[in-house]
């Protein structure tokens, strides 16, 4: 069974452009899960996926934002890049049993600003 | 608000010792609890769950956790550590004093086994 996948796996940009990181989840998993993981400051969550609607957002501000197509998948869209937006963004799929939500994690994409 | 402290942001210990990586958390209604590895330039995988079944739970690797709700802890431990146990670790807890069961994440404790 194949796992979470993203891409890309490492992304470069300057401040002021406009970023885009996919995530293609688990087969059959309908819930997707976005984070943010800088240096030091463990995983802050982003946004939440499922069934194609937004279901959470994370306190980040509004140039975070991101969709799930009909095939699950998803992207995240970060606009007006910052440097302190350099960080590992990982991607989790799940199939929520009862009300857990029990996450597969994906590689990461690398993203650094300059 | 749920919350997840780990106390130590390194932990070393001798390869065949005991591994003890501790986790507090703070939540108002009964929570799942979770931990991950993560090794080097890849994701997070878990290790094991708890979700108000047995108090001891066993997971991947050799490790196991306890849940101790009067000392709102939920530490992992392994008797024998091995080198490739190196990686960074994450406690996380779930409960719906957010809104929903999304879980938190501690900030991480990198622990590193010495030959």
């Amino acid at each position: 069974e194949a796992g979470v996948t993203q891409s890309p796996t490492h992304l470069i940009k300057t401040r002021g452009q406009q970023a885009t990181l996919r995530c293609s989840p688990i087969s059959g998993h309908t819930s997707v899960y976005w984070y943010q993981q800088a240096l030091g400051l463990g995983l802050q969550f982003l946004l939440w996926y499922d069934e194609g609607e937004e279901r959470n957002r994370g306190n980040f501000p509004p140039r975070f934002s991101g969709r799930q197509f009909p095939n699950y998948s998803s992207e995240l869209n970060v606009n007006a890049l910052e440097l302190e937006d350099s960080a590992l963004y990982l991607c989790a799929s799940s199939l929520i049993v009862g009300l857990a939500h029990e996450q597969y994690f994906g590689p990461g994409t690398r993203l650094t600003v300059t | 608000a749920q919350s997840v402290t780990q106390l130590g942001s390194h932990v070393s210990v001798s390869e065949g010792a005991l591994v003890l990586l501790r986790c507090n958390y703070s939540s108002s209604v009964p929570p799942y609890l979770f931990w991950y590895v993560q090794y080097p330039n890849q994701g997070l995988q878990l290790l094991l769950k708890y979700t108000s079944a047995a108090t001891l739970v066993k997971g991947i690797n050799g490790f196991e956790a306890e849940f101790k709700k009067s000392e709102t802890s939920f530490h992992l431990t392994k008797p024998s550590a091995h080198m490739s146990d190196a990686a960074e670790y994450f406690c996380a807890v779930s409960d719906l004093s957010g809104g929903s069961y999304i879980p938190t994440f501690g900030r991480g404790t990198s622990l590193i086994v010495h030959p």
